[in-house]
């Protein structure tokens, strides 16, 4: 069956960097993309970017441009994200998600990884 | 890129129907069919419920129906039950972006 398998939790102090992988199997990993996702503790979700896995092409939400990076392994069917110069609003947990569609766009994320929660505290 | 608005709670008893909306603008609901809702336990993480504003996918229950209406998007519960319970969010695709909705939380009373 389709599966995303995150990395586990993460305790990072401010001005740090994190970086989650998102493990997939049971698709052809570079057929379709990869969002991630986040959900601060007690908030809604918050869509972070896209990457490409058939080329590695991203999309990234204009507030986090700069600190984010998305990146993919074709080899072992794993996509990362990394986040630096964490702050404490960083804190929440981080999906990654598969992106799926039919027709011009992809447009609807499925399935969900199990979420990382990433702790940022001095 | 603001956020979808939905509202922050809506409860119904077992058995009735509820109606959860999704309002965005023109640039993202109502530019596109590509609006989709997400159900969230406590502690799970998210799973898709309806794609492109109408579609169920395999497995999900016939009792969780979707439709827009101009910048407005609407999710349907019929027949309420307790595992219904739950957060559940809109989303839209935006010109290479996607946004989420602010999150509803459904109560079965």
């Amino acid at each position: 069956q389709v599966q995303l398998v995150q990395s586990g939790a993460e305790v990072k102090k401010p001005g740090a960097s994190v970086k989650v992988s998102c493990k997939a199997s049971g698709y052809t990993f570079t057929s379709y993309g990869i969002s991630w996702v986040r959900q601060a503790p007690g908030q809604g979700l918050e869509w972070m970017g896209w990457i490409s896995a058939y080329n590695g092409n991203t999309n990234y939400a204009q507030k986090l441009q700069g600190r984010v990076t998305m990146t993919t392994d074709t080899s072992t069917s794993t996509a990362y994200m990394e986040l630096r110069s964490l702050r404490s609003d960083d804190t929440a947990v981080y999906y990654c998600a598969r992106v799926c569609g039919y027709g011009d766009y992809d447009n609807w994320f499925d399935p969900w990884g199990q979420g990382t929660l990433v702790t940022v505290s001095s | 890129q603001s956020a979808l608005t939905q509202p922050a709670s809506v409860s119904g008893s077992p058995g009735q129907s509820i109606t959860i909306s999704c309002t965005g603008t023109s640039s993202d609901v109502g530019g596109y069919n590509y609006v989709s809702w997400y159900q969230q336990h406590p502690g799970k993480a998210p799973k898709l419920m309806i794609y492109e504003v109408s579609n169920r996918p395999s497995g999900v229950s016939n009792r969780f129906s979707g439709s827009k209406s101009g910048n407005t998007a609407s999710l349907t519960i019929s027949g309420l039950q307790a595992e219904d319970e739950a957060d559940y969010y809109c989303s839209s695709y935006t010109s290479s972006f996607y946004v989420f909705g602010t999150g509803t939380k459904v109560t079965v009373l």
